[in-house]
């Protein structure tokens, strides 16, 4: 079955970085785009960026311009988020999808809690 | 890009009640919409894709209609496990992806 298993949660501080991993297993990792999404504390969802494993080519939202980062390595079926420079309001729930058109699965989550 | 506005942002029904939840886009979107259903600290679940079509073991009182620029997602007969947070997403320019701003349903 279709799985994305996501890492664990992170604590960071103020102006470091990230990196939320997101391992697919169940199909074939390149055919599909990986999504990113995120959820601060009981607000809604805000998409973040694409990537195709297959190419590897990437696009984000513009509000994460300079700070996302979207990559992948194929041989193990993981995609990896990292977003730099980090403040307080990047402290969510960090998601990956399996897109096609919309979402089919999700991983299960990452929270990111960014504190002094 | 496409905006999608989501109405209500909260309602409180009675199980048995019809409920229906309403997205309209920015612009026509044919039927590229999708709902999703989300419980606390769970990840989104999805209802319905292509506006219509509902996903494989998803109960049959939920269903979804519209085209173009509005949506509609229908319960056709409340649960009590239906209390969530449900929201449309759009993908018809994808990427991007733009969610409506969700709906938080109580049971009352």
């Amino acid at each position: 079955q279709v799985q994305l298993v996501q890492s664990g949660a992170e604590v960071k501080k103020p102006g470091a970085s990230v990196k939320v991993s997101c391992k697919a297993s169940g199909y074939t990792f390149t055919s599909y785009d990986i999504n990113w999404v995120r959820q601060a504390t009981g607000q809604g969802l805000e998409w973040m960026g694409w990537m195709n494993p297959n190419s590897g080519n990437t696009g984000h939202a513009q509000k994460f311009q300079g700070r996302v980062t979207m990559t992948r390595d194929t041989s193990i079926s993981t995609a990896y988020m990292e977003l730099s420079s980090l403040r307080s309001e990047d402290t969510a729930v960090y998601y990956c999808a399996r897109a096609y058109g919309d979402y089919d699965y999700w991983g299960q989550g990452t929270l990111v809690t960014v504190s002094s | 890009d496409i905006q999608m506005t989501q109405s209500p942002s909260s309602l409180s029904a009675s199980v048995g009640d019809r409920v229906t939840i309403t997205c309209r886009a920015s612009q026509g979107i044919r039927n590229d919409l999708a709902w999703y259903q989300q419980k606390p600290g769970k990840a989104p679940k999805r209802l319905i894709y292509a506006a219509s079509s509902l996903q494989s073991g998803v109960p049959s009182r939920f269903s979804g209609s519209g085209s173009g620029t509005e949506f509609t997602l229908t319960i056709s007969s409340l649960q009590p496990e239906d209390s969530a947070t449900y929201y449309c997403l759009q993908h018809n320019n994808y990427p991007p992806i733009t969610f409506g701003q969700g709906t938080r349903l109580e049971i009352k």
